[in-house]
């Protein structure tokens, strides 16, 4: 069966610091992969989404990064954190993306806290 | 650019009632999906449940069921028979057909009481 797993659960970083949130898949190959923000009252936003190794399409402009450095591995970066950066942060994958009828599978999420 | 709208942020229903979850969604497409996310206090998203723009027919998993109303761009879900384990935040969520993204609604949280 496959499963994801996102790791740290929760984080505390300084303003300024820089940001490294990981997530891998297990049990299939070339997934779709994503990273979602979810802040209060806001939904989830679409931060960043890849089809394949190295394909990265980014969907809101701004100073995180993101990089598939593997098949099934998704790292979500920042040079320098933000206060307007903390939040939920969810990766969650799918065999082929939602307009295939292929639903999103999600991690257990990131708290990030930027202080 | 498409949206999805849920104008309820919040709901209460008695355990082992009916409630209904409001959606409503804006594109011009045809071609689409449309579903239902789940997200207790643990914080894992769940699919409760998903349709396709394509069939008339309303899904139904179990306890969960929606009433797809096309021509208005509408997609409810109901809950009956709601549990303890039912509280959660409820998403709502579309995507275009081919897409590679899911657009979410900005959620609502269901409580209910015993």
């Amino acid at each position: 069966s496959q499963t994801i797993h996102q790791w740290p659960a929760t984080l505390v970083q300084p303003v300024g610091s820089p940001l490294s949130l990981e997530c891998t898949v297990e049990g299939t190959s070339n997934p779709n992969l994503y990273w979602y923000r979810q802040a209060a009252g806001r939904g989830l936003q679409l931060l960043f989404y890849s089809v394949g190794i190295g394909q990265i399409s980014s969907e809101v402009p701004q100073n995180l990064s993101a990089s598939r450095p593997q098949d099934r591995q998704f790292i979500l970066s920042s040079k320098k954190l933000l206060l307007s950066d903390s939040g939920f942060y969810l990766c969650a994958w799918s065999v082929a993306g939602p307009g295939s009828n292929s639903p999103l599978h999600f991690g257990n999420g990131t708290r990030l806290t930027v202080t | 650019a498409q949206t999805v709208t849920q104008s309820q942020p919040e709901m209460s229903v008695q355990e082992a009632e009916t409630v209904t979850l409001s959606c409503t969604y804006d594109t011009s497409e045809n071609n689409y999906y449309l579903f239902w996310y789940k997200q207790p206090p643990s914080r894992q998203m769940i699919l409760v449940i998903r349709q396709e723009a394509y069939k008339q027919q309303n899904a139904t998993e179990n306890r969960f069921s929606v009433n797809f109303q096309k021509a208005a761009k509408s997609f409810s879900l109901k809950i009956s028979d709601s549990q303890l384990g039912d509280t959660a935040m409820y998403f709502c969520a579309f995507t275009q057909g081919g897409s590679e993204k899911l657009v979410f609604g900005k959620g609502m949280k269901l409580t209910v009481n015993p």
